[in-house]
């Protein structure tokens, strides 16, 4: 069975600062999805970005963007000039390429921006 | 407005007094899940339906129930609540193409406590 670990419960930072949120997975498929999710103190959950294990160009979306090291089962997220609306549980996923459609998230890290 | 309509948004029950959470989505997509959020566990799939009329089991399936007998809804009944069922839930649904498997659309979630 596939895990998703997340080792960091909290952080915090200054804004305008970059963030790393480190995530770690298992799994013994080649091919399957990694993501970020965010979760704002609103409780709705947002898709931030979206890895394909298959692409080896680390996939970024304007400041957030991954480090996706395939063999070291890791993907990290930096946020990059972090800002107040960046505040929010971010959640690691995995899911397998084919079958259900079960995303396998990691614990969560909560995030604060500080003014 | 593409969305996922969960209600009620937060609930209060007794201990075996049955209820439902609705679940609808206005993007015509073949999957739908259950998860439930709880803390330090991340996000857990409870049900999850590939489509009309067929649903399978999640990981954390045991005291629900969800029924798929038109596309765009699928609600989850608990029976007979107990407490441990207290959680956040948080229905989602997802398109069927391989391009974007895993950009799963989530609702507002539901807090339920169970006393």
């Amino acid at each position: 069975a596939q895990t998703v670990t997340q080792s960091q419960p909290e952080m915090s930072v200054q804004e305008a600062e970059t963030v790393t949120l480190s995530c770690t997975y298992d799994t013994s498929e080649n091919n399957y999805y990694l993501f970020w999710y965010k979760q704002p103190p609103s409780r709705q959950m947002i898709l931030v970005i979206r890895q394909e294990a298959y692409k080896q160009q680390n996939a970024t979306e304007n400041r957030f963007s991954v480090n996706f090291q395939k063999a070291a089962k890791s993907f990290s997220l930096k946020i990059s000039d972090s800002q107040l609306g960046d505040t929010a549980m971010y959640f690691c996923a995995f899911i397998r390429p084919q079958g259900a459609q079960k995303l396998v998230f990691g614990q969560g890290t909560r995030l604060t921006i500080n003014p | 407005e593409a969305q996922v309509t969960q209600n009620p948004r937060y609930l209060i029950t007794v201990t075996g007094k049955k209820l439902t959470v609705t679940c609808s989505q206005n993007m015509n997509h073949e999957y739908m899940s259950w998860y439930r959020q709880d803390p330090g566990l991340g996000l857990r799939q409870i049900y999850y339906s590939m489509n009309v009329e067929v649903t399978d089991k999640g990981d954390v399936p045991e005291g629900y129930k969800v029924s798929r007998k038109e596309k765009r809804n699928f609600p989850l009944i608990l029976e007979s609540p107990s407490p441990n069922q207290t959680s956040l839930y948080f229905c989602a649904s997802s398109p069927f193409a391989q391009g974007d498997r895993g950009r799963a659309f989530f609702g507002q979630g539901t807090r339920l406590t169970v006393v």
